[in-house]
């Protein structure tokens, strides 16, 4: 059972556009909650992170919006460019040593 | 990359044969992860490390074992290999600290024919 529900599968937009990945938990032992970004033949590599008692953290372009009632977060990449087509993996992290990974959304960025 | 380095990168073997893959970093961390990577799911965790000789299961660890008899290596072992064992399998360290990072290795293409 996928304990994080990620969507869409894929994704493309226009260079400047806002794609926008959405995920979803039910665990509420869930604490920490990182977007990963992996390009082909590389490991995934931490992007932006937030804990369950912020709403919105930004960094960069890169903005997650924290809903904890619905347990749902997003990412949302502001101006999209060509360089940032790449696989993104939400997770989070249970109370703990464990993380649990979304299936993953395949980026691409039409320059 | 953290100082981390898996090997093989890559291993095509035969099912019912044992398997042995490494993870090796050299910054003293202490939690290692064992993760396999497949389409349609994501990356889900096998077995990890919280120190010398200490490791716990993860979501997937049926027909995986691992050991860490010293702090930079961590090794994932299938003991009889299957088709259902074919993945990309990622190591990946863990530091604490303002954010809970993981800093994952290259990856090992592992296909049992």
């Amino acid at each position: 059972q996928q304990q994080v529900k990620q969507s869409p599968q894929s994704l493309i937009v226009q260079k400047g556009g806002i794609p926008i990945i959405n995920c979803a938990y039910e665990n509420t032992a869930f604490d920490y909650f990182p977007w990963y970004q992996q390009f082909p033949g590389k490991g995934p590599a931490l992007l932006i992170a937030i804990r369950p008692d912020v709403s919105e953290k930004k960094e960069g372009r890169f903005t997650i919006s924290f809903n904890k009632s619905a347990k749902q977060f997003s990412l949302h990449i502001m101006d999209s460019q060509p360089g940032d087509s790449a696989t993104y993996f939400c997770a989070a992290r249970r109370t703990g040593n464990q993380f649990y990974f979304g299936t993953g959304t395949s980026l691409t960025v039409i320059p | 990359d953290a100082g981390i380095t898996q090997s093989p990168r890559h291993k095509v073997t035969e099912t019912g044969t044992p398997v042995t893959l490494r993870c090796h970093q050299t910054e003293n961390h202490r939690y290692m992860y064992w993760y396999r990577q497949d389409p349609g799911h994501g990356l889900r965790l096998i077995h990890y490390s919280y120190g010398v000789k200490d490791t716990d299961k993860g979501e997937v660890s049926d027909g995986y074992s691992v050991s860490r008899s010293k702090t930079e290596d961590f090794l994932l072992t299938l003991e009889s290999a299957t088709s259902s064992q074919t993945s990309v399998y990622f190591c990946a360290i863990r530091q604490r600290g303002a954010t809970d990072t993981q800093y994952f290795g290259p990856g090992t293409r592992l296909t049992v024919l």
